[in-house]
């Protein structure tokens, strides 16, 4: 277990709609990421956020959003939902605010299906 | 940009053959390599990793070595168990900066039969 919670595990919904996937860091840990999974793709960075503030971007969509809360948990909003938005998407946490040389902790992940 | 490329899989291997995942990379500056795995319906977990060149990242009988003049980071084991069954993923990042992201390959599905 990585300590790094992800609700819910599975979530089906149809185009056009929007969701809300969300996060919970390690105990301690105030970088939350934002990875995004597909059989394509591979494994793509979304989005960091360390102790409340965007740190660094990646290839996020303009209808996708995320923000951390002063509790550290964090949500990654998907919204006008399309097919290809289908796929895993990771929270991971750490320590500290960039990587570098460091552990990235993953959690078990959301699968989104867009049907 | 920064990229990482590993073999494409799958890869199936029987219980105590030898490993060698194949993982290269692209990047502008001195990157630290990584190696993480994932079990089935689990998240990626860190396996190994080298911070700089001729570095040697090993755990759980897996051993990489980071090579600047070939741009590798080839992962090895010498006696694979059907429990190393996984999605193995090479990655790099740039140390120091700001803008930090692990940049991932693709991933290697690795089957070991019994």
């Amino acid at each position: 277990d990585s300590g790094v919670t992800q609700t819910p595990k599975h979530l089906i919904t149809a185009t056009g709609q929007r969701v809300t996937l969300r996060c919970s860091p390690r105990s301690g840990d105030l970088s939350v990421y934002w990875y995004q999974q597909s059989l394509d793709q591979g494994l793509q960075f979304l989005i960091q956020y360390y102790n409340g503030e965007e740190r660094a971007k990646g290839n996020i969509l303009e209808r996708f959003s995320a923000q951390q809360f002063p509790d550290l948990h964090s949500e990654l909003n998907l919204s006008s939902l399309e097919l290809g938005d289908s796929a895993l998407y990771f929270c991971a946490s750490s320590p500290h605010p960039w990587g570098g040389d460091e552990k990235l902790f993953f959690g078990s992940g959301t699968q989104l299906s867009v049907l | 940009g920064d990229s990482v490329t590993q073999m494409e899989g799958p890869v199936t291997l029987s219980e105590e053959a030898f490993l060698t995942i194949n993982c290269t990379y692209t990047a502008t500056g001195y990157p630290s390599l990584f190696w993480y795995v994932q079990y089935p319906g689990e998240g990626l977990q860190l396996l190994l990793k080298a911070t700089k060149a001729d570095d040697k990242g090993s755990n759980k009988g897996f051993e990489a070595t980071y090579r600047k003049e070939t741009t590798s980071f080839h992962l090895e084991k010498g006696s694979v168990q059907v429990s190393d069954s996984a999605v193995y993923f090479c990655a790099l990042s740039m140390s120091g900066g700001s803008n930090y992201k692990l940049t991932f390959g693709k991933g290697t599905l690795l089957t070991v039969n019994p």
